[in-house]
Parts: structure tokens; sequence; C-alpha cells
């Protein structure tokens, strides 16, 4: 089945230590976003691939980085996490090019930082 | 400054009655809306969605209803089942070339046998 896989769907690191997490998509989508979510609260979202063209938003801290390699995959690394860091990590992708609006979930990553 | 809320995070249903879930947002420029359901462990799966151009959405036992002037969509189910407790979210679209989607808090539904 076409789908978005995210690995690992929990990943624990020490406070500092750089973390990376990845996703993957099948269903060869132009756009690929990367949302932060926290206990009780909405998604929030970090940035956005359009292709290779990279889109932040303005208020995600620096220590947030993101690489798409190519079409398939994305990465997410946190450079130095703090405690304020965990949270549920969630990547979504859309067709793009005037397509449906509809965003397609991963099923998350949770990570915890000790 | 929370532009979608979903001021109701839990809600608790008979089965076989209607499910009745709201959602408020402040910024006019909103043009697309969504709903998206959450299980635990999962990522949220879309469930259906509205153009502002529209006051209602129906597709099986789920319908969007949008009142523009009010700000305000709700999210019908019936009949509800057990299968439909889930957290409900709804999301709106920012508009312009990022399609960029502002979501509620979310609403935990509850719908007991």
């Amino acid at each position: 089945d076409a789908m978005v896989i995210q690995n690992p769907r929990y990943q624990v690191t020490q406070f500092g230590k750089p973390v990376t997490l990845s996703c993957s998509q099948t269903l060869n989508h132009n756009v690929m976003y990367w949302y932060q979510q926290k206990s009780s609260q909405a998604p929030k979202l970090l940035f956005h691939y359009y292709d290779k063209d990279f889109n932040n938003e303005a208020d995600t801290p620096d220590n947030f980085q993101s690489r798409r390699p190519n079409t398939s995959f994305c990465f997410l690394d946190i450079r130095s996490p703090g405690l304020g860091d965990a949270a549920m990590y969630l990547c979504a992708t859309r067709v793009g090019g005037g397509g449906t609006d509809t965003q397609y979930f991963g099923p998350g990553t949770r990570l915890t930082v000790l | 400054d929370q532009q979608v809320k979903q001021n109701s995070p839990s809600l608790s249903v008979q089965e076989g009655r209607i499910s009745i879930l709201n959602c408020d947002y402040t910024n006019s420029m909103f043009d697309y809306f969504l709903w998206y359901k959450k299980y635990p462990a999962e990522g949220p799966t879309f469930l259906i969605s509205i153009s502002s151009i529209k006051d209602k959405n129906e597709d099986g036992r789920f319908t969007v209803f949008l009142n523009k002037s009010a700000k305000h969509l709700s999210l019908h189910i019936v009949p509800s089942q057990p299968g439909d407790s889930a957290v409900y979210f709804c999301a709106a679209r920012g508009g312009g070339a990022t399609n960029k989607l502002i979501f509620g808090t979310g609403t935990l539904l509850a719908v007991q046998p």
C-alpha cells in the first residue's frame, strides 16, 4: 500500500545529543511537511519542502533542520535537543501542483529527551 | 493566538446517536477546511473537507457544516459507532502556495456501546 512511513516510531535521546528522524513516502507527492505536536496541543508546522524548495516557518527554532535528498525521503535533524523538544513529530505529504489539498500523515515519531 | 479553536476537549456519545464536534476560526481568509481523525499511536487520517464556497459536505455517516458568517464549522457523525472513538482535529488552510494547515487542539470522542 502507498503510504507515509516514519522511523523510528519511538526515539530516546539525551539532552544536547543530535538526533535524526526520518520520513519516507511511496505516494510520489511533491510536498513534504514536518509537524511538531506536544501533548494536548495542535500539530504545529515546522517547515515543508515543495520538491527541493525548502520553506521554514518563521517561529521554527534554528535547532531544527531538514533535508530532502530525493522525492521519497525527508529528514528532521535536531541539532541539540532540549527537554522542551520532547514531542510527537509528524511527517505529512501532499500531491501539490494544484491537486487535492489533503495532507497524508505518517504514524509519527515520539521523541523523548532525557 | 490560536486561529482555529476546538473548545471541547472531549465528548461522550452513546452508540447510534449523533456526535457533533465543533470548531471555530478567526481568520476570514481561510478558504478550505478539513477534519482529521487520530487513533492513539497513529498519525492523523483525513476524514472529510469543505470549501469555503459551500456550506455542507456529506460523505456517508459524516457531514461537515460551514457557517462562514459565524466562522464556525461542525462535524456530524450519524449514527455514531464505537470505532469512531478517536481524537478529531479540525484544520483550516491558510491559503497561498504552501497550503499550510492550521490545526485545532482536537476533541476526544468516546462512543459508548
